[in-house]
């Protein structure tokens, strides 16, 4: 596909597990950003990641929450031992242009995380 | 606690009206967006302002950037139903396109 794409669309999971979230960004944008959605909320930055440097983890919530990215293509976000209040949608975004001030992000359709 | 304070946070108009929504802050940004979300969607770029002052037009949508790169405006003439959604402002403040997203402004136009 041209877009962004994400998996699973949606996960249920019990609280204590742990959950792996896909991202497929479009292909050549070196630059992948993660984003958390709260019910009526806007976004929350998570991390970001451009090519081979240091990705910033600087809005990552917790140690339980990891990302890695492979190359310039697939990236994984996890959350280790779940719990309630992670329960949001988890939307990733990529971009052509890492930097600069017309740097639009393409973001997918998310995945819907509930932990019951 | 929001970077970008949104108002108002929910706006409902028949078909035809005019609408403006705002997004404040006391930070400095070097570049501000609008993107609309849909429902079960990802946002999507509406427009990128950059220079204080800047006024850009898409149609309808009329987008000002404050002169003092602190705030913005998004208005909507004659509203249509295709315009419903939840409309974000993000500002950039560094060079690597790290976005601070405000929480949104729901419109819903009826017919």
């Amino acid at each position: 596909g041209a877009g962004v794409s994400q998996s699973p669309s949606n996960k249920v999971t019990e609280k204590g597990k742990d959950v792996e979230l896909r991202c497929d960004p479009i292909s050549g944008h070196t630059a992948l950003y993660w984003y958390r959605q709260r019910l009526g909320q806007g976004l929350e930055f998570l991390i970001y990641f451009q090519g081979n440097s240091a990705p910033d983890k600087s809005g990552l919530p917790s140690d339980r929450f990891s990302a890695e990215r492979t190359g310039e293509s697939v990236s994984t976000l996890t959350i280790q031992r779940t719990q309630q209040e992670d329960s949001a949608v988890y939307l990733c975004a990529s971009s052509l242009v890492p930097g600069g001030y017309y740097n639009e992000q393409f973001f997918g359709p998310g995945t819907r995380l509930t932990v019951l | 606690t929001q970077l970008l304070e949104q108002s108002p946070q929910f706006l409902s108009i028949q078909e035809g009206e005019n609408l403006t929504v705002y997004c404040n802050s006391s930070s400095v940004f070097s570049s501000l967006q609008w993107y609309r979300q849909e429902p079960g969607e990802g946002p999507v770029l509406l427009v990128t302002v950059v220079t204080g002052g800047e006024v850009k037009k898409l149609k309808r949508l009329t987008f000002q950037f404050g002169d003092a790169r602190k705030d913005s405006s998004l208005h909507i003439t004659a509203a249509q139903p295709g315009d419903t959604g939840l409309y974000l402002c993000a500002g950039q403040t560094d060079s690597w396109g790290k976005l601070q997203f405000g929480a949104g402004t729901q419109v819903v136009v009826t017919p």
